[in-house]
């Protein structure tokens, strides 16, 4: 099994700063990652596939990043929407897995 | 619009039974890879099954192997999760999430909203 590591999992950022979150997978995974966003009490929703490719509709303040085992997410200017929990996830084998998640919380 | 539409949670007894349903709507069905996605009270998200394009390839965590049950009915755009033998641990909001058009199973988009499967006496 891959194991997902993210860190940190708590990350403290004031509004209009930039936010990075990292996301090491136990073995390679090539471009194989997902990540995720989710709001209290709201569906998971895609933000990037393929390690780098914003979903639609994704605003281009996300982006990301990495290969192989170490990737990251940035938020370039945290909007007051974006503080939430974050998620990547492996699809590069059975079983597919998710970190435990960063949760990114106002300062 | 894609629609993703869970139904089935509830309230039951552990080694008790359920089947969860989720209705898709504004995609060709059948094109796609499907999966099941849980989260417990409080925790982060936890891959359960994913089941390919066809039915052909059924793939399960190792905490759900032979007790759990993913399928689809393409004429009815419906996916299902038959659940036997439940445990309180697996208490759990289930997503349903469509994956890929492709040969891989890949990441998830979109999800339903979920539905809430409580195991308790």
């Amino acid at each position: 099994e891959i194991v997902m590591t993210q860190s940190p999992a708590t990350l403290s950022v004031s509004p209009g700063e930039r936010a990075t979150l990292s996301c090491r997978a136990s073995q390679s995974l090539n471009n194989n990652l997902a990540w995720y966003q989710q709001k209290p009490g709201q569906t998971p929703r895609l933000l990037i596939s393929g390690a780098s490719t914003r979903a639609t509709g994704i605003p281009a303040r996300f982006s990301g990043s990495g290969s192989g085992t170490e990737f990251t997410l940035t938020i370039s200017s945290l909007q007051s929407e974006d503080f939430a929990v974050y998620y990547c996830q492996q699809y590069y084998n059975w079983p597919l897995t998710f970190g435990q998640g960063t949760k990114v919380e106002i300062k | 619009e894609v629609q993703l539409v869970e139904s089935g949670g509830t309230l039951v007894q552990p080694g008790g039974s359920l089947r969860l349903s989720c209705a898709a709507s504004g995609f060709t069905f059948s094109s796609y890879w499907m999966t099941w996605v849980r989260q417990g009270p409080g925790k982060g998200l936890e891959w359960v099954a994913t089941i390919k394009q066809h039915g052909s390839e059924k793939h399960y965590v190792d905490s759900v192997e032979g007790r759990f049950t993913i399928s689809r009915d393409d004429a009815r755009n419906s996916l299902y999760l038959q659940m036997n033998s439940l445990r309180a641990e697996d208490t759990a909001v289930y997503y349903c999430a469509r994956g890929t058009s492709s040969f891989f199973a890949g990441w998830f988009d979109p999800w339903g909203q979920g539905t809430l499967v409580t195991v308790s006496s």
